[in-house]
């Protein structure tokens, strides 16, 4: 069974550091893209970006370019959203997600996603 | 990016009846190398994460009940929801991955009346 298992909650306070991870099973974990959607409280779905796990190739969203850091270790299969100053509107549901397919070289969506690392920052 | 505009915000509809949600794209998201509309639909209910429906704009994940159909092309897609069950309940996600930023609409809400 293909698995995206989340790290737990976590509450920090404004200016402070924080790494959240996402751990993948049942698949070539290296080989596929894993993308990061936020979900503000009671607002909808918001694209954060994508991690090759393979060579940490990145791609995000002109939203949050310099506001969060993705990186991976594909040793233990594993990627990561890091925050190196949070804000109070950082407070949000992180999911993971892993894109379906290829096929045909054509990734088509997510079709696995983590259960979600909810973040609170407040003061 | 490619922005997805989606309406309406909110629908009621009785159990059995239909509802149907639109999503309209800034940009069309129909590669024409593979004559593909590069859109996602996602169902989400409280507390759970999105769930894949429909890729390609009209192809229906695994498992999914067969009253979820999508169409469209180019740069106007429409998600029906033929004899609304009561487990239907949920916000609906219209994505597009054609670009670098796989950009979602902002939601749909689908309530019983």
């Amino acid at each position: 069974e293909v698995r995206l298992v989340q790290s737990g909650p976590e509450m920090r306070k404004p200016g402070e550091s924080l790494r959240i991870s996402c751990q993948g099973s049942g698949y070539s974990f290296s080989d596929y893209w894993i993308g990061w959607v936020r979900q503000k409280p009671g607002q909808g779905l918001e694209w954060m970006g994508l991690i090759y796990p393979s060579d940490s190739n990145s791609k995000y969203s002109p939203s949050f370019q310099g506001q969060v850091t993705m990186s991976a270790d594909k040793s233990i299969f594993s990627v990561y959203l890091q925050w190196d100053s949070l804000k109070t509107s950082d407070t949000a549901i992180y999911f993971c997600a892993k894109p379906a397919g290829p096929t045909d070289g054509y990734y088509y969506g997510m079709d696995v996603w983590g259960q979600g690392t909810t973040v609170i920052v407040s003061s | 990016d490619i922005v997805m505009t989606q309406s309406p915000e909110s629908l009621a509809v009785s159990l059995g009846e239909r509802a149907t949600i639109n999503c309209k794209s800034s940009q069309s998201v129909l590669y024409s190398g593979s004559n593909k509309n590069y859109i996602a639909w996602y169902q989400q209910k409280p507390g759970q994460p999105p769930k894949l429906l429909i890729y390609w704009a009209s192809t229906r994940e695994s498992g999914v009940p067969d009253r979820f159909s999508g169409s469209g092309s180019g740069t106007d897609f429409t998600l029906t929801i033929n004899n609304l069950q009561a487990e239907d309940v949920a916000v609906y996600y219209c994505q597009q991955y054609y670009s670098s930023s796989w950009l979602f609409g902002q939601g749909t809400k689908v309530e019983i009346k």
